[in-house]
């Protein structure tokens, strides 16, 4: 089945304790990207891969890092977390470049932090 | 900048009628534009996309939309809502082939009184 997979699904940490969401796409695409979802604000792009070892900043990078070893995997870290972190996090992916509009977004993963 | 609005917050209609969801894009070039859907507790859902062509996309679930550049809008059209189309709908859009950031509207409600 095709899928995009994130894990934790559900995490509550403190502030300053490094952590990574990691996502996982199974459909060999080329372009991977992380948004955040805050109410109000609908989802705003974080870093986005166009392909491994190519990644750009997004709308809102701060506080953020991430890399792209591997094709399918395209890990979120946030080195230092902070109260203003605390979201919902969606991972997407789509086949390349004439396609990235049309994207396959994961479960999310749900941050607190303390 | 480009950037996607959706002016209403909250769309309610009867089950049976026809659903308007709107959407208008400020986008340069030739406009991709997407509706995407989420439901409670899931990830996003690709609905349809407009990349050139015919102004009135149809898509997933008896779902259409139309472009009109005149108005730069995109608006999502249903003939018949169903209870089971209640969501959370999302209008986005880049620039064309070769862009890389995709924008999001803030969302719209969706909810299909039985």
């Amino acid at each position: 089945e095709a899928q995009v997979t994130q894990n934790p699904r559900y995490l509550i940490t403190v502030t300053g304790k490094k952590l990574t969401v990691t996502c996982s796409q199974n459909m060999n695409h080329e372009y991977m990207s992380w948004y955040r979802q805050d109410p109000g604000l609908g989802l705003r792009q974080i870093y986005y891969s166009m392909n491994v070892e190519v990644t750009d900043k997004g709308d809102v990078p701060e506080g953020y890092k991430v890399s792209r070893k591997e094709k399918r995997n395209f890990p979120l870290i946030l080195e230092s977390p902070s109260p203003n972190q605390t979201s919902l996090y969606f991972c997407a992916s789509s086949l390349g470049q004439s396609n990235t509009g049309e994207l396959f977004f994961g479960e999310g993963s749900r941050l607190t932090v303390l | 900048a480009q950037s996607v609005a959706q002016p209403e917050d909250q769309v309610n209609v009867a089950e049976g009628n026809p659903l308007t969801v709107k959407c208008t894009y400020s986008v340069s070039g030739n406009p991709y534009l997407f509706w995407y859907v989420q439901y409670p507790n899931r990830g996003l859902q690709f609905l349809l996309k407009y990349i050139t062509g015919d102004n009135l996309v149809k898509g997933s679930y008896g779902f259409e939309a139309e472009f009109n550049k005149s108005q730069t809008s995109f608006h999502l059209k249903k003939p018949s809502a169903l209870v089971s189309d209640s969501a959370l709908y999302f209008c986005a859009g880049h620039s064309g082939a070769g862009s890389y950031q995709l924008t999001f509207g803030k969302g719209t409600k969706l909810s299909v009184i039985p």
